[in-house]
């Protein structure tokens, strides 16, 4: 079982829709980050978050560390906002070594 | 500031070659890490350097390796390439201690033929 785990894998959405991407993970850790990476490309940090709520434009992130879950959302979806999302925690247990979860792969139709 | 700079961004080798790739870090970030992405496995930690120390190392054989130079700058060497190092490598770099933001590199695309 991977340690850190995300929710949808795909994620198809009419532009203009509210996305929720989720991200589980079952060891401790004391911050969690959330990339973006478009096809061919490189990634992109998002969000680094350790506690309550980050926002930045249309993105919002949010993590509750007692319950070990993080969410992105996007507001008002674009398709410019088609790409894998992956979410990733230095854990502890590994000697905060970054572990990714698998990635979303979002696409977001006009 | 420029970004995290990655050399070459496309390479092809084949089996049994070895490969030495090269990451400059943003302008005053002393930790450099470096992972592989392939579609199988996803993205998995590879190894962190920090003032010249390799201080964390993730699950590879040690046909990879890597070190960090006095400048921040690193390399990555794969040596006996088999099909499966077939992958993106990219590495990125943070100012150092604790958990900080990690910015990352284009990446480097190693096909092994």
């Amino acid at each position: 079982k991977n340690e850190v785990e995300q929710s949808p894998q795909n994620l198809t959405a009419q532009e203009g829709e509210f996305i929720t991407i989720n991200c589980s993970y079952s060891v401790g850790i004391s911050a969690l980050h959330w990339l973006q990476q478009h096809p061919g490309g490189g990634i992109v940090s998002l969000f680094m978050l350790s506690s309550g709520k980050k926002k930045h434009g249309r993105l919002i992130a949010t993590i509750n560390i007692q319950e070990k879950h993080s969410s992105l959302h996007i507001t008002a979806s674009h398709p410019r906002d088609s790409a894998v999302y992956i979410c990733a925690a230095p854990l502890e247990a590994s000697n905060y070594k970054l572990t990714f979860g698998k990635g979303t792969l979002l696409t977001v139709n006009p | 500031k420029a970004g995290v700079t990655q050399t070459p961004r496309y390479l092809i080798k084949t089996r049994g070659q070895q490969v030495t790739l090269s990451c400059s870090p943003i302008s005053g970030h002393r930790s450099v890490s470096w992972y592989q992405q392939t579609p199988g496995q996803g993205l998995q930690f590879l190894f962190e350097y920090f003032s010249e120390t390799q201080r964390n190392k993730g699950n590879f054989p040690g046909r990879f390796s890597g070190r960090q130079f006095s400048n921040s700058r690193s390399e990555m060497n794969v040596s006996t390439l088999e099909l499966g190092d077939s992958a993106l490598y990219l590495c990125a770099s943070s100012l150092g201690q604790g958990l900080d933001e990690q910015f990352f590199g284009p990446g480097t695309r190693l096909t092994v033929l």
